[in-house]
This record gives structure tokens, sequence and C-alpha cells, in this order.
């Protein structure tokens, strides 16, 4: 079974600062993805980014980045030029491709707080 | 609306009844999921639907909990007699035909309390 760990419960940053929200997970799988989510208050799950595991280069959507080392089994998300709407839960998330279901595999997530 | 709808919002129970959550997915979605979100906790997947197949009912926790679907639109929930450790956000997500590892799409969930 797949488990992803995130390691930092609570984050704060400065707003225009950047931040990393580390991520590791456990597989024996070759081909799978991950995921980045973003869970305001409204409760809403807001997909942030999405790696393949094939792909060698990072993902990258605006000011969000990820840091994907395959062989450490690591999937961090760097948020540049924070801004007050990031203030969020951020939840890390697996797929294995090859099951039949294509269910998400979530850590507990890291609560960021953007401090004005 | 065009993203994933979910009802009720919120619902109050007491111990012992029975609760009926609803999903609607997106139109063309033919891949829907139930998750269930403790507080503080990440999401932990209940089960899947795709098409006509079989569902994947793997994460259920207990025989008290059920779902249905039909075809490729509404799904609903069932908790029997729901105890305290059911208070939860359930979370409804459904993605396009070829679900492999296309995004899922969440609507906003209902908060069950058991009282």
């Amino acid at each position: 079974a797949q488990t992803v760990t995130q390691s930092q419960p609570e984050m704060s940053v400065q707003e225009a600062e950047t931040v990393t929200l580390s991520c590791t997970y456990d597989t024996s799988e070759n081909n799978y993805y991950l995921f980045w989510y973003k869970q305001p208050p409204s409760r809403q799950m807001i997909l942030v980014i999405r790696q393949e595991a094939y792909k060698q280069q990072n993902a990258t959507e605006n000011r969000f980045s990820v840091n994907f080392q395959k062989a450490a089994k690591s999937f961090s998300l760097k948020i540049s030029d924070s801004q007050l709407g990031d203030t969020a839960m951020y939840f890390c998330a697996f797929m294995d491709s090859g099951a039949g279901s294509y269910q998400l595999t979530f850590g507990k997530g890291t609560k960021l707080s953007v401090i004005p | 609306g065009a993203g994933v709808s979910q009802s009720p919002s919120n619902k109050v129970t007491e111990k012992g009844k029975d609760v009926e959550l609803r999903c609607d997915p997106i139109s063309g979605h033919t891949a829907l999921y139930w998750y269930r979100q403790r507080l503080g906790q990440g999401l932990e997947f209940l089960i899947y639907f795709q098409g006509n197949s079989a569902p994947d009912k793997s994460g259920l926790p207990s025989d008290r909990f059920s779902a249905e679907r039909t075809g490729e639109s509404v799904s609903t929930l069932t908790i029997q007699r729901t105890q305290q450790e059911d208070s939860a956000v359930y979370l409804c997500a459904s993605s396009q035909i070829t679900p492999r590892g296309d995004t899922q799409y969440f609507g906003p969930g209902t908060r069950l309390t058991v009282l």
C-alpha cells in the first residue's frame, strides 16, 4: 500500500515571500502521478499542480512549482510571491496509474498561513 | 453550474439514525469517488464508480456504509445506524472517461455531525 507523509503540520510565511512544503511517499510502483491540492476554509479541494512520474521535468503553474525527486520519493511544493489567498490546508496526494480505481492517497496536510 | 455539487452542505443527526448524502458529478465525467475527511486529517478513499463497471468498495469502513450510482449521474452515499465516529466531512469527486492520472474535481463536501 502506498503512503504519503507530510512532515510539517503547520507553516507560516510573510506575504510576498517564498515557502516550500514537503511531501514524501512510499511506493513500489514505477508509474504514478502526484498532486498538490489546496483546501481553503470553504472546504473546496482545488488542484494546485500535478506531476507524472515518468516526466523528469518539474511541473510549474504560475507561482507554484514542484521539486520532484523520484529516487528519493520526494515531491515538495514551492509557492513564490505568497499571497493572502494562499492561506489554506495543502494536501499532497498519490495516484497509482496501474491501479484499477485510480484512487488518491492523501497525506495529512500542511496548514499554511500567509502573514500580511 | 459546471462543478461537482453535494447536498446537504451540513447534516446533524442522532446516533442510530440513517443518513443519505448526495453527489452530482460534472456532466460527462464517468468516474466518481467518495472520500471521508475526519477532523484534522487527510482524505480517506471510500468507494469508486466507473461507468457500468462494478464499483470498487474496498475503502468502505463497515457494512453500514453503502453507495449507489445510476449510470453516469447522481450518486448517493448511505450510512445506516450512524455512530459518533462517522462524524466527518464526506467529499465527492469526479473525473473524465480515462481517469488514469486525470484530475479529480471535488465538490464542497457534506459535513456530517452525529450526536
